[in-house]
């Protein structure tokens, strides 16, 4: 059963930073590419950022850009974000997502998400 | 980029409804929809335009030409109540539609 289990979440004040982090089991994790996707609290979703499966290829939205750092560990099935300069619209639910094929640089739909991590940006 | 749905589709329990999602030549991306019920994280329930996942039911369909995308969901029934998003890929950079509730009254 593939499982996706973030963590790292809490309530920091602007400017700081916070890393998360997303435990992946139940499946080859180096083969497919990993997504954060976001959703403010009564909003709708925002993808924040993409990691190949071989972590060669990073994208990440414009409102994180700069900012934010998607990374993976392949050998500990481990996907992370680091968040520095947070800002108070970074607050949201962040979701850990899997694409759906395994495909290791591919613009893919998201097949498997995460309970979420909650995000509060506030001083 | 963006991508454009209805804020609100009703539809009574059993018959037939589009959800729409419009985005500048759409039709020669792939598009995804994805269902959220409260509380719950988000369900891929269509993906490339009108493939269903497995376990996913097949009164769920889609098609995406031109600048539309939409997704059909015949035979509603009230656990197909939620937010449904659409989503694409454009200049490497994930695009989520505005979302639309989808009430079955």
């Amino acid at each position: 059963e593939v499982q996706l289990v973030e963590s790292g979440g809490g309530l920091v004040q602007p400017g700081g930073s916070l890393r998360l982090s997303c435990a992946a089991s139940g499946f080859t994790f180096s083969s497919y590419v990993m997504n954060w996707v976001r959703q403010a609290p009564g909003k709708g979703l925002e993808w924040v950022s993409y990691i190949s499966g071989r972590g060669s290829r990073k994208y990440y939205a414009d409102s994180v850009k700069g900012r934010f750092t998607i990374s993976r560990d392949n050998a500990k099935n481990s996907l992370s974000l680091q968040m520095n300069s947070l800002r108070a619209d970074d607050t949201a639910v962040y979701y850990c997502t899997r694409a759906l094929h395994d495909y290791d640089d591919y613009f893919d739909g998201f097949d498997a998400w995460g309970q979420g991590t909650m995000v509060s940006v506030s001083s | 980029y963006e991508l454009t749905q209805p804020p609100s589709v009703s539809v009574s329990p059993g018959q037939r409804a589009s959800i729409t999602c419009f985005g500048e030549r759409l039709g020669r991306k792939h598009a995804y929809w994805y269902q959220q019920k409260p509380g719950q994280s988000p369900v891929l329930v269509i993906y490339e335009n009108d493939k269903r996942p497995s376990g996913i039911p097949e009164r769920f369909s889609g098609s995406n030409s031109g600048n539309t995308a939409t997704l059909t969901i015949r035979e509603t029934q009230t656990m197909d109540e939620a937010d449904y998003f659409c989503q694409a890929w454009d200049s490497s950079a994930g695009v989520f539609g505005t979302g639309t509730k989808f009430t079955v009254l």
